[in-house]
């Protein structure tokens, strides 16, 4: 079974407002999680990994006022899109690690359009 | 910073025809790992490398770990239509503690 669930799976939202993604690890607690977001035909670009109990950490060009994450639990990280604009379309995937393995799940994925 | 790179960018076979994608990283990796996403779906994990010059296979994959850590190679044998989709691979280094995606490799199999 999924292992990890991403929500919402599709958005349209207006230009301006905020859109809220959740990422939640179903079968175990996860002390890391990452968030990715795909340009069509792209490949998956790293935008912050975000751990549990602490402050996001994220890749250089992504501006975190922008793209609020939130890892409030072991088992539930969001990812917040703040005041959209068309230019953030895109479809945002999160992956959870564990301390255990260095394998990560992903989510079903989320694809934002901003209208 | 970190890259990763994978050849070819696209590659199209027919049916029954083998299939390799290359995945090069700019630093050496503690781990490589391997995803096939389908057209409009989410990376599917399909296994981990982890030795210097590691092999495995899963029925038709093959997969390599370079013996420097720094490559690796995907190939798939007499191809199904059920194999399209996007391959990446995904370097993981300690010292970060992340995965960085390769530009992946895009296969279509013609019937």
């Amino acid at each position: 079974g999924a292992v990890v669930s991403q929500h919402p799976s599709r958005v349209i939202c207006k230009s301006g407002t905020s859109v809220k993604i959740e990422c939640r690890s179903l079968d175990f607690q996860a002390t890391t999680m990452f968030w990715y977001r795909q340009f069509p035909k792209k490949s998956l670009m790293l935008m912050a990994t975000s751990n549990e109990g602490s402050k996001a950490t994220y890749e250089q060009g992504v501006e975190k006022d922008k793209f609020l994450i939130n890892h409030a639990s072991l088992t539930l990280s969001t990812l917040t899109v703040t005041s959209a604009h068309p230019e953030d379309s895109s479809f945002y995937i999160c992956s959870v690690g564990r301390a255990s393995s260095t394998e990560a799940f992903f989510g079903q994925g989320t694809r934002l359009t901003v209208v | 910073g970190q890259q990763v790179m994978q050849i070819p960018q696209y590659q199209h076979v027919q049916e029954g025809e083998d299939f390799t994608t290359y995945c090069n990283s700019s630093t050496t990796l503690s781990n490589i790992q391997w995803y096939k996403q389908r057209p409009g779906g989410h990376p599917v994990f399909l296994i981990q490398l982890v030795k210097s010059g590691e092999v495995k296979k899963q029925k038709r994959l093959t997969f390599q770990f370079g013996e420097a850590k720094k490559n690796s190679s995907l190939h798939i044998t007499a191809t199904q239509t059920t194999d399209v989709g996007t391959y990446f691979c995904a370097g993981f280094t300690s010292g970060t503690y992340k995965y960085i995606f390769g530009t992946g490799t895009r296969l279509k199999v013609l019937a």
